[in-house]
């Protein structure tokens, strides 16, 4: 069974660069979530949707950041303009209906602004 | 505030020891408690969820204490497998919300 999906898996880019992270949550799961983690901060919620619809974004650091689900299937998180200290592992998860069921975590998109 | 407390470690033991870790949580309407494993430069994985009565998988154990907010897991006869850092992670926001973590108590078993 495939996972939660990420890509890119690592991004290398410069300050000032438009950063676009991708991620297909597991079929049927209604909630989905994006996690950064750094060594400082540990993991930390960004923004989650349930059915699409976003619930909870107080945790996007600022305008910079935004993120979309277009569909069940799909969702995006983009930064612009990127700054080094966004350099980050950025993970999705997805969880099933309820708040008792696991989130699944996908492998991150690790991401160094230069 | 929502938060999620840790020790961070880290925890050096020998194969064979018991280890605890506790995590204290903020917001008392919680419902739903989890300890996370994360290997390095790897995602979170769950290992186990945490019940009012306590549960017990294999070497593990958590509990939960609602009186004084904290949760907990037991290790027993630690192998070098469980080498990776221990995540709690505690529900907010009900039916709908999301887990706040923990930052991770990180354990190093040695031979």
């Amino acid at each position: 069974d495939a996972g939660v999906i990420q890509s890119p898996r690592h991004e290398v880019t410069e300050m000032g660069q438009e950063v676009t992270l991708r991620c297909k949550p597991i079929s049927g799961h209604n909630s989905l979530f994006w996690y950064r983690q750094t060594m400082m901060r540990g993991l930390e919620l960004l923004i989650y949707f349930n059915n699409n619809v976003p619930i909870d974004d107080s945790g996007m650091p600022e305008d910079r950041f935004s993120a979309k689900m277009p569909n069940a299937s799909f969702s995006t998180l983009k930064i612009q303009p990127s700054e080094p200290r966004d350099s980050a592992v950025y993970f999705c998860a997805s969880r099933g209906q309820g708040m008792f069921n696991e989130q699944f975590f996908g492998p991150g998109t690790r991401l160094t602004v230069l | 505030r929502k938060e999620v407390e840790q020790d961070p470690g880290p925890f050096n033991v020998p194969e064979g020891a018991t280890v605890a870790f506790n995590c204290t949580y903020s917001n008392s309407a919680s419902q739903s408690f989890f300890w996370y494993r994360q290997d390095c430069r790897k995602e979170p994985k769950l290992l186990m969820s945490v019940y009012s009565s306590g549960n017990e998988d294999g070497r593990f154990t958590a509990q939960l204490n609602r009186a004084s907010q904290y949760i907990s897991l037991l290790i027993r006869d630690s192998k070098l497998s469980d080498s990776a850092t221990y995540l709690c992670a505690v529900n907010y926001g009900g039916s709908q919300g999301n887990l706040i973590f923990g930052k991770g108590t990180k354990l190093s078993v040695k031979p």
